[in-house]
């Protein structure tokens, strides 16, 4: 069946950028949503953006500025890039598939990231 | 954005017991709500979509219902495996967003 394992460092430093890939595997990455979704640490689910495999995006308008996301359907893989992070950005980072509309159905086991000096 | 408002915030309850979950929605998002279960340490699972639709392979003890702006989750005769932290999230608009959660602790 279809897996997503997201990877990148678990330690970012202030003003500096976070860069996270999901590597999907058992299926491929074609004709579906992709979505990142963060949780920091007792808060809830924070949707970040999503990413459709063609390469078009929509984001969180409070990350927009900062958010870049893209496809590599050769690799079957998700990147998202979050520039200037401070503290706030310390969060579990989860890379998921979007059925359209209707929820998100696969989820990856999720990555820590903390922003720190 | 849209606030989702889940109530109660947790529950305690024991095996076998049926349990309702309300989500409140901060304007009308039709049927674009969705629920999950989510365990310590562990990556959310869909529970059931679209306000009524159960996800392959959920249990059918598991039910959801509403329209509009309130939506309710119920979990008919609790097991042992459902003591978890349920989230509800609106898909109708951007950015999508969750409730702050209920956890369903054992008795």
């Amino acid at each position: 069946q279809v897996q997503l394992q997201e990877s990148g460092p678990g330690l970012v430093k202030p003003s500096e950028t976070l860069s996270l890939t999901c590597t999907v595997s058992g299926g491929s990455i074609n004709y579906y949503f992709w979505t990142w979704v963060r949780q920091p640490q007792g808060k809830r689910l924070e949707w970040i953006g999503n990413i459709y495999y063609s390469g078009s995006t929509k984001f969180n308008p409070s990350l927009k500025s900062r958010l870049t996301m893209s496809v590599d359907t050769s690799k079957n893989q998700i990147y998202l890039n979050l520039t200037s992070v401070t503290a706030a950005d310390t969060a579990l980072y989860f890379c998921t598939r979007a059925k359209g509309s209707s929820g998100l159905d696969i989820w990856g086991q999720g990555t820590m990231v903390t922003v720190s000096s | 954005d849209i606030q989702m408002t889940q109530s109660p915030s947790s529950l305690s309850a024991s095996v076998g017991d049926r349990v309702t979950i309300t989500c409140r929605a901060s304007q009308n998002i039709g049927s674009y709500l969705n629920w999950y279960h989510q365990k310590p340490g562990k990556a959310p699972k869909l529970l059931i979509y679209a306000v009524t639709d159960l996800e392959s392979g959920v249990p059918t003890r598991f039910s959801g219902g509403g329209s509009g702006t309130v939506f309710t989750l119920t979990i008919n005769s609790l097991q042992p495996d459902d003591f978890a932290t349920y989230y509800c999230q609106q898909s109708y608009t951007i950015p999508q967003t969750f409730g702050q959660g209920t956890r369903v602790e054992i008795k």
